[in-house]
């Protein structure tokens, strides 16, 4: 069975501060990595991670993989209020491009 | 409009009954997915397809079941709801290799 363990489970931080967020799986094919936001609704794409050590980055927002070491690190610098969400991880496995997800970390940003 | 949507956004019933949650995609994606999402469990598959008239289970199945006559359309359908099965459902959509897109969410409640 996947799994995916995501930590820590809450995080409160202040403004301006940087936050690295953990994600480690088990699955048995692996395909790829992919990193959410969800702010009270639907889940939003942040990052596809199908290679090991290729740093992916969207402005404040950053990721990597270690597909040796099967773990995931999403890095926030600067953090600003609206970066509050919980930050799902989930993994495809390899079979039929279904996803297991994490069950998230909250991260709340104090101004 | 185009995208992901899903109907009612928000339901409440009776134990007993019958309900179906709608999903449509305007993006002729081949893979549907229903998730629900409940407190300390995250995001749990209920059932994906893989494309027309191919459905198979996720992680939760029990008292559901999902059918896809058209590309577009992915209803879920609580055969008699029970008070276990209030949750919020997404429902969500890929090509192969790319991220799953999410609905909004439906929540229901079951009294």
């Amino acid at each position: 069975e996947d799994k995916v363990v995501q930590s820590p489970l809450s995080l409160v931080v202040h403004e301006g501060d940087t936050v690295t967020l953990n994600c480690s799986y088990e699955v048995t094919n692996f395909r790829s990595l992919l990193w959410y936001k969800q702010e009270k609704k639907a889940p939003t794409f942040l990052f596809m991670l199908t290679s090991s050590g290729i740093e992916k980055k969207s402005g404040r927002l950053s990721s990597i993989l270690d597909k040796k070491e099967l773990f995931s690190i999403l890095n926030i610098t600067a953090t600003q209020t609206g970066d509050s969400a919980v930050y799902l991880c989930a993994v495809d496995g390899g079979s039929n491009y279904k996803l297991t997800f994490g069950k998230g970390t909250l991260l709340t940003v104090n101004p | 409009d185009a995208g992901i949507t899903q109907s009612p956004r928000y339901k409440i019933t009776e134990t007993g009954r019958q309900v179906t949650l709608m999903c449509h995609q305007t993006w002729s994606h081949s893979y549907m997915f229903w998730y629900r999402q409940d407190l300390g469990h995250g995001l749990r598959l209920i059932y994906y397809s893989a494309a027309a008239d191919i459905t198979d289970k996720g992680e939760v199945p029990d008292g559901y079941v999902v059918s896809r006559s058209k590309t577009e359309n992915f209803p879920l359908t609580l055969e008699s709801a029970t008070r276990s099965q209030t949750s919020v459902y997404f429902c969500a959509s890929s090509e192969m290799l790319y991220e799953q897109y999410f609905g909004p969410g439906t929540r229901l409640t079951v009294t």
